[in-house]
């Protein structure tokens, strides 16, 4: 168990649909990553958040968005989907510097 | 931009046997981490690397890291099957700090 919470599991929607992911990181992690996996792109970073504030960006679509609230705990926003948004979503949060990022369990999404 | 490729990307080995995952990169990183990922899982941290000429050793598992050469090496010795998994590097760097790139990944099957 990483620590790193992801709710939910697994998430079934339509195309044209908003969902929300959610993460709360390790105790004491200030920094939060989200992730993409997919078969055919491998795992992209898509944003890194710390201590509530954006600290980088990689190829994040204008339709998915993210924040990091006081709490530290984090959400990512994905809207109009589409089926090529169907993928492994993590979330890994650390403890900055050198240390490792620590996964999630991930958000597995299916858009019909 | 920085780039990070593994190979092999598949690898069949039997028990017993040594191997070698190799993971280049295309731009200067002095920081290196290798995970591993079970089907349908998580990632789990498995060493971090910080300068040119670390080491370490889990096991079974080897890791190094040659920054002038800019390559990572992941040593299998006395494969067993339990050791079947994908297995990513990871860069730090490119143009954000916090942000990792990963390689393709190298899927692992160990067989009796």
């Amino acid at each position: 168990d990483s620590g790193v919470t992801q709710t939910p599991k697994h998430l079934i929607t339509a195309t044209g649909q908003r969902v929300t992911l959610r993460c709360s990181p390790r105790s004491g992690d200030l920094s939060v990553y989200w992730y993409q996996q997919s078969l055919d792109q491998g795992l992209q970073f898509l944003i890194q958040y710390y201590n509530g504030e954006e600290r980088a960006k990689g190829n994040i679509l204008e339709r998915f968005s993210a924040q990091q609230f006081p709490d530290l705990h984090s959400e990512l926003n994905l809207s109009s989907l589409e089926l090529g948004d169907s993928a492994l979503y993590f979330c890994a949060s650390s403890r900055g510097g050198n240390q490792p990022q620590h996964f999630g369990d991930g958000t597995r999404l299916s858009i019909l | 931009e920085l780039k990070v490729e593994q190979n092999p990307l598949f690898l069949s080995m039997q028990e017993g046997k040594n191997y070698t995952i190799y993971c280049n990169y295309s731009t200067t990183s002095d920081r290196l981490y290798w995970y591993r990922q079970d089907p349908g899982k998580s990632l789990e941290s498995l060493f971090v690397l910080l300068s040119n000429g670390a080491v370490k050793q889990e096991g079974r598992l080897m890791a190094s890291l040659d920054t002038k050469a800019r390559l990572s090496t992941l040593h299998i010795t006395a494969a067993v099957h339990d050791l079947s998994a994908t297995y990513f590097c990871a860069v730090a760097g490119g143009t954000s700090y916090g942000k990792l790139t990963f390689g393709q990944g190298t899927i692992l099957t160990v067989h009796p």
